[in-house]
């Protein structure tokens, strides 16, 4: 079956700091992946995507390449600030088709002053 | 272009009582699917409906929950009798047919006591 890890958080940085969160996948076939951002009492935002290999996604200065070759699809930012403290769900689902999305446990970030 | 919309937002029940949830998906979107995010967990998919059809249900628990999409537009997610495990985020998302990117309404939170 498929599967999503993360990194587990909390993950707490300074504003400016470089973001990493880490996410690696299993899938029978071939997925898409995606990241989300959940912001406090608010639904899921889609915040950038991949569908084939080598393809980097980004949006709001966050970054993720999704790697075939490592079945990761980490998520990148080179300086955070207050206002993205959320909590990041890596997902994946199959290309092409609409089907169920298959999230990780979501890994919270705080951005600090 | 409005997105999707849930109700209720919030929802307090005592364990055995019933309760009802409500989408409506984004217009012209036919897969329109109901997750469960428990607290720390990424979301699991609960059912997922193309049209008025269902296509996919295999994690329902079905001796308590049950969901109807009559006209293939808007949605209702039922619970009888609920249980103190059924306490989670119920978010609701829709996607065209043959594209796997979903959009999220802001959810509806239950709290069963």
């Amino acid at each position: 079956g498929n599967s999503v890890t993360q990194m587990e958080g909390p993950v707490t940085l300074s504003e400016e700091a470089f973001l990493t969160i880490n996410c690696t996948y299993t899938a029978t076939g071939y997925p898409s992946l995606f990241w989300y951002v959940q912001y406090p009492g608010e639904g899921l935002q889609l915040l950038l995507k991949a569908t084939k290999a080598d393809d980097k996604g980004s949006n709001k200065g966050f970054e993720a390449t999704y790697r075939k070759e490592t079945t990761s699809f980490h998520l990148e930012k080179g300086s955070v600030q207050v206002s993205d403290s959320a909590v990041y769900f890596c997902a994946l689902t199959l290309t092409g088709t609409a089907s169920k999305l298959t999230f990780g446990t979501g890994t919270r970030l705080q951005v600090t002053l | 272009e409005a997105g999707v919309a849930q109700s209720p937002r919030y929802k307090i029940i005592e364990k055995r009582q019933s309760v009802a949830f409500w989408c409506n998906p984004i217009s012209g979107h036919a897969t329109l699917y109901w997750y469960q995010q428990i607290l720390g967990q990424g979301p699991k998919l609960l059912i997922q409906f193309q049209n008025n059809g269902v296509v996919d249900d295999s994690q329902l628990p079905k001796d308590r929950f049950s969901a109807e999409r009559l006209k293939g537009v808007d949605s209702t997610l039922k619970i009888q009798p609920a249980k103190l495990e059924d306490s989670a985020v119920y978010l609701c998302a829709s996607s065209l047919e043959s594209v796997n990117e979903q959009f999220f309404g802001p959810g509806t939170r239950l709290t069963v006591l």
